[in-house]
């Protein structure tokens, strides 16, 4: 069964640190990838994606993700964060594209929560 | 342009009583996932339908609980005889077709608490 595993449940930087969450995925065949984040009270919302093409993606507010088919993962990362960053992240994949892509059902990971000291 | 539209957000019941959490998906989308989410874990895939059909329930628990999405009115998620273990964050996403252009859009979740 696929599965998403993120090593980092807590993560405490202060401001202007740089920022590298783990995500490693189980699945041997074609993937979709997905960075969520949930702030404080809210709901759910994309940072990025990866679907093909350039394993490099950049997301909004700064945020980007390497995806290295080789390790099976997709870690986020960001130069510099901020305090408003403070949030829970989630990485999550949709292995349902080998068989046309025909659900957008979404595994995710348990979550890291990131705390930015300023 | 409203989005996900979950409510209540908070629902507290006692344990035995019927929980019955509603969802609206952003106009548009016809696609209905529901997520669990437990203390300490992540989001737990439970249930996926497009209007009128069940899709895929493969997380759903066999018993007690349901899911529709009627031809009019939002998508109901009804749990039956709540026990303590029920306690989670349940979220609902939207999307307006398959494929890979069409992430899903989350709401902001019901909360239920089983005393």
């Amino acid at each position: 069964a696929q599965s998403v595993s993120q090593h980092n449940h807590h993560v405490i930087l202060s401001e202007a640190a740089s920022l590298e969450l783990g995500c490693n995925y189980s699945y041997g065949g074609t993937v979709n990838l997905f960075w969520y984040v949930q702030y404080p009270g809210q709901h759910l919302q994309l940072l990025l994606k990866y679907f093909s093409g350039d394993p490099l993606v950049k997301g909004i507010k700064g945020f980007e993700a390497e995806f290295i088919k080789s390790k099976f993962s997709f870690n986020l990362r960001k130069p510099s964060v901020q305090w408003s960053d403070t949030a829970e992240y989630f990485c999550a994949v949709n292995a349902g594209v080998s068989y046309g892509g025909a659900t957008n059902k979404l595994i995710f990971g348990t979550g890291t929560l990131l705390a930015v000291q300023p | 342009n409203a989005g996900v539209m979950q409510n209540p957000r908070h629902l507290v019941r006692r344990r035995g009583q019927e929980a019955r959490l509603r969802c609206s998906p952003m106009k548009g989308h016809s696609h209905v996932y529901w997520y669990r989410q437990l203390p300490e874990e992540g989001l737990k895939f439970m249930v996926y339908l497009q209007k009128e059909n069940i899709i895929d329930e493969s997380g759903m628990p066999k018993e007690r609980f349901s899911a529709e999405f009627p031809k009019e009115g939002p998508s109901i998620l009804r749990i039956q005889q709540v026990v303590r273990g029920d306690s989670a964050a349940y979220f609902c996403a939207s999307s307006p077709r398959t494929g890979n252009d069409s992430p899903l859009h989350f709401g902001n979740g019901t909360r239920l608490t089983v005393t």
